[in-house]
């Protein structure tokens, strides 16, 4: 069974650093890979999703990057906010649409 | 546009009543939906996920149960209550162009 594990945590950051999520998965037969973001107390949002035959994808300051072969993706946020103080979760999709989540990074970003 | 909706937003439950939580999808047709909970502090569990009318998958043995009468409609339901259904409930669903999934609100559900 696909099993995802995201490092660190949790991370605090003071407002402008750029820093890297990382999230592993031991199946490498992934269909895609989405990150996403979690507010306390509320649903996810979709910041991106990676197709198998992408090697990353941009969105603003985000940029995420998927590497099958050595089962690993990177979030990366570039001049961190205040705003984007978040836990951040990631998904490795399955061929069967199946999504495996990894249990998040809680971040921290200091005024 | 698509949007999920979710409710009740909040619920409060005695230990042994019945539950029943909606989900609905508007803006788009045959969607796969999904009910996810995910307990303090922990990751997301995939509880049931549907590819059309009546048809529901169980990812794991539990006190619950879903159905799917209509196609964007979702109900996760329990004849019965435990302490350990106290979670945070959430409706997903994908199928668009862009594969991507969606989120609903969720439900906030606290037995006592």
């Amino acid at each position: 069974k696909q099993e995802v594990t995201q490092i660190p945590a949790a991370l605090s950051v003071p407002e402008g650093e750029n820093l890297v999520l990382n999230c592993s998965f031991t199946d490498s037969a992934i269909y895609n890979l989405q990150w996403f973001r979690q507010d306390p107390g509320k649903g996810l949002t979709s910041l991106l999703l990676i197709q198998s035959s992408q090697r990353e994808q941009t969105s603003g300051r985000l940029n995420a990057s998927l590497d099958k072969s050595s089962g690993r993706s990177t979030l990366y946020i570039a001049a961190s906010q205040p705003g984007d103080s978040a836990t951040y979760l990631c998904a490795a999709i399955s061929p069967g649409n199946q999504f495996y989540f990894g249990t998040g990074t809680s971040l921290t970003v200091i005024p | 546009s698509q949007t999920i909706h979710q409710w009740p937003a909040t619920l409060v439950q005695p230990v042994g009543s019945p539950l029943s939580l909606e989900c609905t999808v508007e803006g788009t047709s045959n969607p796969n939906l999904y009910w996810y909970r995910q307990a303090a502090g922990r990751g997301l569990q995939l509880l049931f996920y549907s590819v059309g009318i009546g048809q529901i998958s169980s990812e794991v043995p539990q006190n619950l149960s879903a159905s799917r009468p209509q196609d964007r409609q979702f109900i996760l339901s329990s004849k019965k209550l435990l302490l350990s259904d106290s979670g945070f409930y959430l409706c997903a669903w994908t199928g668009g162009r862009d594969e991507t999934q969606y989120f609903g609100p969720g439900t906030r559900l606290l037995v006592l």
